[in-house]
Order: structure tokens, then C-alpha cells, then sequence
């Protein structure tokens, strides 16, 4: 296993434009997590997924931004209608959760993108 | 979310053992103390962590109080490649193991 992968590794869009992000996660773990990270700051938690499950959705989640695990194995991060404050770096990690807790998290090295 | 407080920066000199502090007087009984580190223009990556008694591994040790309101992360002999920004989190039984970041201690690394 190569460890977690997400696709593509840079992205340039307009102002107003829809972007997609893809992350791979290790295979065996059923925990998956999306963070946001700017300039300067640590990353920033959006939501995460317990197999196909989302659990929960931080506030800086706005209705523009979704995320989906169809299978419980990859996921994917739209955001809609693109504004310039959403220039950052996406990060995926993933985890394996169980009854007694979880395995560390694994970060693939994330999504820049940049709105202009 | 359960807060940590790190010093934002920090200097060693390479060969050296560095001393990375973190506070986390609110800390309940079932949170984790973990520490992850990132370097530039890399995602986070996981460094050590633990419960109540003092963990090591290949990485790092880690000394945590014991009334477990601060802990400290030890490289024994840094390297210019430790030179990271550090994050010390806890992790939340009761909150789905997400990793709540702060702002970190930038650690740099003299030759």
C-alpha cells in the first residue's frame, strides 16, 4: 500500500467555478477525514466518514462544499461556485477505528488549489 | 474542543536534543496526547502518542505529567530533517478521532 493519495495534487479555477477533489485512503481503514489548511495555520477540520457514513460536519463546512464515500473506500470534496477564500490546501487523512479507539491518522499530502 | 497551548517557535542546534513543550490543563481522562509534525509542502505526519505513562519509539519519546496537563515531546538528536512545525492534539474518545490542530511550534534546526 502506498499510503493515501489524493488527486489532483494542484488546481487553478476561476472565481464561480466547480472543483472536485479525490482522496484514495489506505485500503483497510474505514475512517476517512477531510481538513483545510491556509498559510500559516494548522489544518482546519471539515468532516469525516465511518465507512460510506458521514458523521459529522465542522461549521466551516458551507452548503457550497460536499463530500462524499460511495463505497466506503475513496471519497470526493466539491466545491460549488468557487470564491477566493477557498484557496487552501484540502487534506485527506484516514484512520482505522475500533472498539478500542483508532490507529494513527495517515495524510496523503493534499489538494492545493488556488481560486483566482 | 480540547485546547493545547505550544510555544510558536523554537531553535536547536543539529545533534542536539530538543525539548518540544505543550499544555493541556483541560484535558479529561480518556483523551490522547498526540503529536504529529509537518513538513514543508507535506501533509501532517504522525509522530508519537499516548495515554498516561511515558511512550518511545523510533522517532521520539514522549513525557507526559502526571496529572497529564502537559506533556513533552523529546527528539534526541535532532537532524536538519526534524526541522518541521509540530503539532501537539488531543484526541477525543467521544469525537470520532478527529485531530484538532493548533498553531504548532515551528521547530528549526542549526547546523
Amino acid at each position: 500500500d502506498t499510503g493515501v493519495s489524493q488527486d489532483p495534487r494542484h488546481k487553478i479555477t476561476k472565481r464561480g467555478q466547480n472543483v472536485t477533489f479525490r482522496c484514495d485512503p489506505i485500503s483497510e481503514h474505514n475512517r476517512l477525514y477531510w481538513y483545510r489548511q491556509t498559510l500559516g495555520q494548522g489544518p482546519e477540520f471539515l468532516t469525516y466518514f465511518q465507512n460510506e457514513a458521514q458523521l459529522e460536519k465542522s461549521r466551516l463546512l458551507s452548503d457550497r462544499f460536499s463530500a462524499e464515500r460511495p463505497k466506503g473506500s475513496f471519497s470526493t470534496l466539491e466545491i460549488q461556485r468557487t470564491e477566493q477564500g477557498d484557496s487552501a490546501m484540502y487534506l485527506c487523512a484516514s484512520s482505522l477505528a475500533g472498539g478500542r479507539g483508532w490507529t494513527e491518522a495517515f495524510f496523503g499530502q493534499g489538494t492545493r488549489l488556488t481560486v483566482v | 474542543d480540547a485546547k493545547t497551548t505550544q510555544p510558536n517557535s523554537m531553535e536547536s542546534n543539529e545533534e542536539e536534543p530538543v525539548h518540544l513543550p505543550c499544555n493541556h490543563s483541560t484535558i479529561s481522562g480518556t483523551d490522547y496526547i498526540h503529536w504529529y509534525r509537518q513538513l514543508p509542502s507535506q501533509g501532517p505526519e504522525y509522530v508519537i502518542h499516548g495515554l498516561t505513562s511515558n511512550v518511545n519509539n523510533r522517532m521520539a519519546s514522549l513525557a507526559i505529567a502526571e496529572d497529564r496537563k502537559s506533556s513533552t515531546l523529546i527528539l534526541h538528536r535532532a537532524t536538519l530533517r526534524d526541522a518541521a512545525v509540530y503539532y501537539c492534539i488531543l484526541r477525543v474518545f467521544n469525537q470520532g478521532g478527529k485531530l484538532i490542530f493548533g498553531q504548532g511550534t515551528e521547530l528549526s534546526v542549526k547546523p
